[in-house]
Formats: structure tokens, C-alpha cells, sequence
């Protein structure tokens, strides 16, 4: 079956630590996305990539760093630099501008 | 920059017909989207406007007008399952080619 997987589901870390969230995607899409969810909340943008070796800052982009060095795999660092890392973290892709296919995400705690 | 406002909560009970509003400001509007999402799921896409006017899908239509910068998504025959948050989304201003969300709307669906 094609989709994106996100894993682990659920991560905790303890402060001063990095953090890395995984995203593999076999749908054979060029964009990739991550977006960060606080309860009750909208989506907001960290970041994003076009293609292989290519990506761009979101909104939220500080305490964050990314990596695409494969079409299929759009890996997501927490550094300790993000204060507040606590949250829903949500991959996706697509092929056209006009649907995003999301992953089931990763919960994200401090302890 | 980019700003969507929705409701942040909608009731109605089964089989009702339900309309959650969504207005935005944006530069270079390309479209507007909605997703849906379940308690601690992923958002899945619903519909896609880029024109005016009305585009149905089963149960679910979206409607957009582009002079006022406003759309909605319309629920037919409200079923307990319909019961989740609801996103607007536009992409980007030209050259960002990422989605951006609104705050979302919480609908629950009353027996």
C-alpha cells in the first residue's frame, strides 16, 4: 500500500537533547512537508521541499533542521534550541499543489 | 502574510445540514482547500476549490468566491462519524508552494 509512515508514533525527550522524527514516503512525490500541531490548534508550516536536496524555511523554522537527501525520506531534527518541542508533529507530500497526503504523526513530549 | 479565520466550533445533531465558513488573506491566491481531522489523526484531504463557485463530493460540497476572499464546506445528512476538526488551507504566495492552514473548526454531531 502506498502512504507515508511517520515513526516512532510517540517520543519523549529530555531537555538538551536532539530529537530526530522519521517520514518515509513511497507514493512518489516530490514535496514534502512538516508541520507542527499544538492542541487545538491549526497546522503550522517548519519545513518544506520541492526536491531531493532542496528545502526552505516555514514559519516556525527555528530549533528545527531537515534533510532530503532521498526522494523518500524527509527526516525532521528537534534541537534543543526549539524551548517549547512539545507538540503533534505531521509529515506530508504531494504531487500537485492542490492535495496533501498526511502521515499518522508523531507526538513529541518533554520530560 | 497569509491568515485564514474559521469558527472555532460548530454543534448540529444527526442528519442536519451544517456550513463552516472560512476567510482568508492571501497574495497570490491559488486556491483553497479543506481537510478533515479526527481526535489524534491524520488530516485527510476533502476538497479542492480554485474557481468560483460550487464543487460536490457525496455529502460534502465546498463553495468559493474569490472577489470576497471566502469559502465554506457544506455537511449534508450529518452522520456521528462527521464528528472531527476541519481545516481551510490555501498555498502559499507564489513561490512557496506549501499549504497554509487555518485554526480549524470543531464540529460535533449530536444524536
Amino acid at each position: 500500500d502506498g502512504g507515508i509512515t511517520q515513526s516512532p508514533k510517540y517520543l519523549f525527550r529530555k531537555e538538551g537533547q536532539n530529537v530526530t522524527l522519521s517520514c518515509e514516503q513511497n507514493l512518489n512525490h516530490d514535496a514534502m512537508y512538516w508541520y507542527r500541531q499544538d492542541p487545538g490548534q491549526g497546522l503550522r508550516l517548519i519545513y518544506y521541499s520541492q526536491i531531493v536536496n532542496d528545502f526552505q524555511k516555514g514559519d516556525i523554522a527555528e530549533g528545527y533542521s531537515v534533510s532530503r537527501e532521498k526522494k523518500e525520506s524527509f527526516p525532521l531534527t528537534v534541537t534543543s534550541a526549539q524551548k517549547n518541542p512539545t507538540a503533534f508533529y505531521l509529515c506530508a507530500s504531494s504531487a500537485t499543489d492542490t492535495e496533501a497526503f498526511f502521515g499518522q504523526g508523531t507526538r513529541l513530549t518533554v520530560v | 502574510g497569509q491568515s485564514l479565520e474559521q469558527p472555532s466550533e460548530v454543534t448540529a445533531v444527526e442528519g442536519a445540514i451544517v456550513q463552516i465558513n472560512c476567510t482568508y488573506q492571501t497574495s497570490g491566491f491559488y486556491g483553497l482547500s479543506w481537510y478533515q481531522q479526527h481526535d489524534g489523526g491524520a488530516p485527510t484531504f476533502l476538497s479542492y476549490n480554485a474557481l468560483d463557485g460550487l464543487e460536490e463530493t457525496g455529502r460534502f460540497s465546498s463553495f468559493l468566491s474569490r472577489s470576497d476572499s471566502y469559502g465554506y464546506l457544506l455537511l449534508q445528512e450529518l452522520q456521528m462519524k462527521d464528528s472531527a476538526s476541519y481545516f481551510c488551507a490555501v498555498r502559499d504566495q507564489t513561490g512557496r508552494r506549501a499549504l497554509t492552514f487555518g485554526s480549524g473548526t470543531r464540529l460535533q454531531v449530536q444524536p
